[in-house]
C-alpha cells in the first residue's frame, strides 16, 4: 500500500465554521507533511511532523491547528479562516532512514477547500 | 530566498520529445526530483537523480543533471496525450531530525500535448 488517502476530497465552509481535513498512510512513514498550494503555483509547505512530533510550522496563522493523533494520522483543523485560504491542501508522508535513502514524499489526491 | 524557475509552458505534437528545464539553488541537495501533476490531482514522483549522477534514463523518461550551473532537465520520449500535465522539479533539504525533507519545488511547466 504506497497511498496517501485524504478526506474530504472537496469542502466549502464559511468563515466562522470549524472544519478539519484527514490524511492517513499506511506505509509506515515516520515523517508527515501539510502543503497549500494556490492555483497554477508550486505547493508551499506548512507544516511537517516528524515521530509525531511537530518538527517545522512555517509561520502558518493560528487559525490552522495541525495535529498528528498517531503514526499513521494527520489532521488539520481550520477555525476563523478567510476567503484567500481557499486552495489544494495536500497531504503527503516519506520515510528517511539512511544518508543514501531518496526520501522522496508521496503525495495524496488534496482537499480542495473554498471559503466562503 | 531564491525561486527555483522553470519555465511556465510548453507544447509539443504527440510523438515528439518533450525537454522540461529547472535552475535549481542548492548545489548541497543529495537528490533531485521530478513530480507530475494532473489536473485537480496531488503529486505524483517521476523520477530522481542523485546529485554524483550526470544523467538518469528511466523507460521513456532522461534526466540531465549539470551541477556547475545547477541545471537540471527532464526530457520526455515519444511524449503522450496522457503526459499533458504540470511537471514540478524540487529540492530537498534534510531537517534536522534526519527523518523528513523540507522540498522546495520548482514554479512549475505546464505540458501540453496536441495531436
Amino acid at each position: 500500500d504506497t497511498e496517501v488517502t485524504q478526506t474530504p476530497k472537496h469542502l466549502v465552509m464559511g468563515m466562522t465554521n470549524k472544519k478539519s481535513l484527514k490524511c492517513e498512510q499506511h506505509m509506515g512513514h515516520r515523517a508527515m507533511y501539510w502543503y497549500k498550494q494556490k492555483a497554477k503555483k508550486p505547493p508551499e509547505l506548512m507544516f511537517v511532523y516528524s515521530y509525531e512530533k511537530l518538527s517545522i510550522n512555517e509561520s502558518v496563522p493560528s487559525r490552522f491547528s495541525p495535529e498528528c493523533p498517531n503514526s499513521s494520522l494527520l489532521n488539520l483543523h481550520l477555525h476563523a479562516l478567510q476567503p484567500e485560504d481557499s486552495a489544494l491542501y495536500l497531504c503527503a508522508s516519506s520515510q528517511r532512514l539512511r544518508d543514501r535513502d531518496t526520501g522522496e514524499l508521496f503525495f495524496g489526491e488534496g482537499s480542495r477547500l473554498t471559503v466562503l | 530566498g531564491e525561486d527555483v524557475e522553470q519555465s511556465l509552458f510548453l507544447s509539443v505534437r504527440e510523438g515528439d520529445s518533450s525537454v522540461i528545464n529547472c535552475t535549481y539553488t542548492d548545489s548541497s541537495s543529495t537528490y533531485l526530483y521530478w513530480y507530475k501533476q494532473e489536473p485537480g490531482a496531488g503529486l505524483q514522483l517521476l523520477t530522481y537523480i542523485f546529485s554524483n549522477m550526470d544523467m538518469k534514463q528511466d523507460q521513456r523518461l532522461t534526466v540531465l543533471l549539470n551541477k556547475k550551473d545547477k541545471h537540471l532537465s527532464l526530457r520526455i520520449a515519444d511524449t503522450q496525450t496522457g503526459d499533458s500535465a504540470i511537471y514540478f522539479c524540487a529540492e530537498p533539504a534534510i531537517i534536522n531530525t534526519g527523518t523528513a525533507s523540507k522540498l522546495t519545488f520548482g514554479t512549475g511547466t505546464r505540458l501540453q500535448v496536441t495531436l
